[in-house]
Parts: structure tokens; C-alpha cells; sequence
């Protein structure tokens, strides 16, 4: 799986939108870019994948530019519990079968009045 | 309809021990994925279960074991503790025919070695 680069940490004040960036210059023409989120004392929750169109959810939107290198998560409209910190994964598509997730250090967002 | 459950959910434990942890999938998930994370850092690929056999294995030792029951419940071992072994311990089940968004997380066992 390729290797994922993000700031370790960002701050937003609330209502904004939270912009979080994630390299990916490795990433593989199969592989899709994933988004997680721990928010303290919890597990990971999924938050929303792409491969390389844009896509949006109920939670946020994922921008993915055309040469794939990069992404960035969008959280709209922020608020304090969104802050947790996020994880920028990438592994090899929808294949049917549930294989690992590679989690690097992730970007703590700390969201402010 | 409950998530992923996980018990205990702490637990202290002396050196050279032994210790199991327990999951329970959420309803209709059949894959059990384990998953170590020290302080500060993201979760570490343990192992995957499915069909009651480990079908994958990330780079822990051989003190790390386990098990997947006919139910799809899971269970995590750990021989011989080391202080290094104190973690968040988090079990992740999905169903087998669907990718990543069919994750599932519980809340971790939180390990500490004395």
C-alpha cells in the first residue's frame, strides 16, 4: 500500500470548513484514497473513500486531484466534535475481501470556538 | 444495533503474562481484524480472521495469537507480556463481500503492563 504524508497537526474555528490535505505520490492507478477519524478514547470511524472523481457524503467531501498525489478532506461546517484526528489511507480497491489498513500518524484537528 | 463489542475494556497486567481480549462483531459481519495502537501513534495491523482461520498477519511475533469462533466472535492472546505491549488494543469487523466502508471499529482494550 502507498505511503501517506500529513501535517501533524491544524487548528479551524467552528463553523468553518476544515480543509486537511494528504500527500500520495506513490499511490498506485488501483488504489483508493480513504479517510478515518478517532476521536479521543474511541475507534476509528469511516468517514469516506474515492478513487479519483470527487465524492461527498453526509459527512464531508474528498477532493482528489487529477494526477491523484494528493488529496484533501473537507469537513464543511465544523464543529468541536469534529476534533479528533484524521487518517489518510490508501490500499488497492474494492477487491470483495476486507484486507488491513496501513495507518500512518495521521493530522490532529483541534476545532476552536 | 450494536457495533462491535470489546471486553474488557481496560485491563492491567504484570510482565510475563498472559492475557485474552474479546470482540464481538457487529451483526452480519463475518471478518475480525485486530489492531495494536501505542500512545501517540495510528493503529497497527495485528491480524485478520475470517472462516475461523488467520488469513492475514501484519509483523508481530508469535506471542500474538488468536481465534475466531463459529459465532465470529474473536478472541486476541498475548504470551509473555512485555511493557512494551501496553496499547490500545482495537478489533475492526466487516462483511467479506463489501471494501474499507464496511468497517466497523469497536472501542478497544486498553492493556497496561506493569
Amino acid at each position: 500500500d502507498a505511503k501517506t504524508t500529513q501535517p501533524p497537526s491544524m487548528d479551524c474555528a467552528e463553523g468553518r470548513a476544515a480543509n486537511l490535505p494528504c500527500n500520495h505520490s506513490t499511490i498506485s492507478g488501483n488504489e483508493y484514497v480513504y479517510w478515518y477519524r478517532q476521536i479521543h478514547s474511541q475507534g476509528p470511524q469511516y468517514i469516506i473513500h474515492g478513487l479519483k472523481n470527487n465524492e461527498t457524503n453526509e459527512m464531508a467531501s474528498l477532493i482528489i486531484t487529477e494526477d491523484r498525489k494528493s488529496s484533501t478532506l473537507i469537513l464543511p461546517h465544523a464543529t468541536l466534535r469534529d476534533t479528533a484526528v484524521y487518517y489518510c489511507i490508501v490500499r488497492a480497491g474494492n477487491t470483495g475481501t476486507a484486507s488491513k489498513l496501513t495507518f500512518g500518524t495521521g493530522t490532529r484537528l483541534q476545532v476552536t470556538l | 444495533d450494536a457495533g462491535v463489542t470489546q471486553s474488557p475494556t481496560h485491563l492491567i497486567k504484570t510482565r510475563g503474562q498472559q492475557v485474552t481480549l474479546r470482540c464481538s462483531p457487529k451483526s452480519g459481519h463475518d471478518t475480525v481484524s485486530w489492531y495494536q495502537q501505542a500512545l501517540g501513534q495510528g493503529p497497527q495491523f495485528i491480524f485478520q480472521y475470517y472462516e475461523e482461520e488467520e488469513r492475514q498477519r501484519g509483523n508481530f511475533p508469535d506471542r500474538f495469537s488468536g481465534h475466531q469462533f463459529p459465532n465470529y466472535s474473536s478472541e486476541l492472546n498475548v504470551n509473555a507480556l512485555l511493557l512494551g505491549d501496553s496499547a490500545l488494543y482495537l478489533c475492526a469487523s466487516s462483511p467479506e463481500v463489501r471494501g474499507l466502508d464496511g468497517y466497523t471499529f469497536g472501542s478497544g482494550t486498553r492493556l497496561t503492563v506493569v
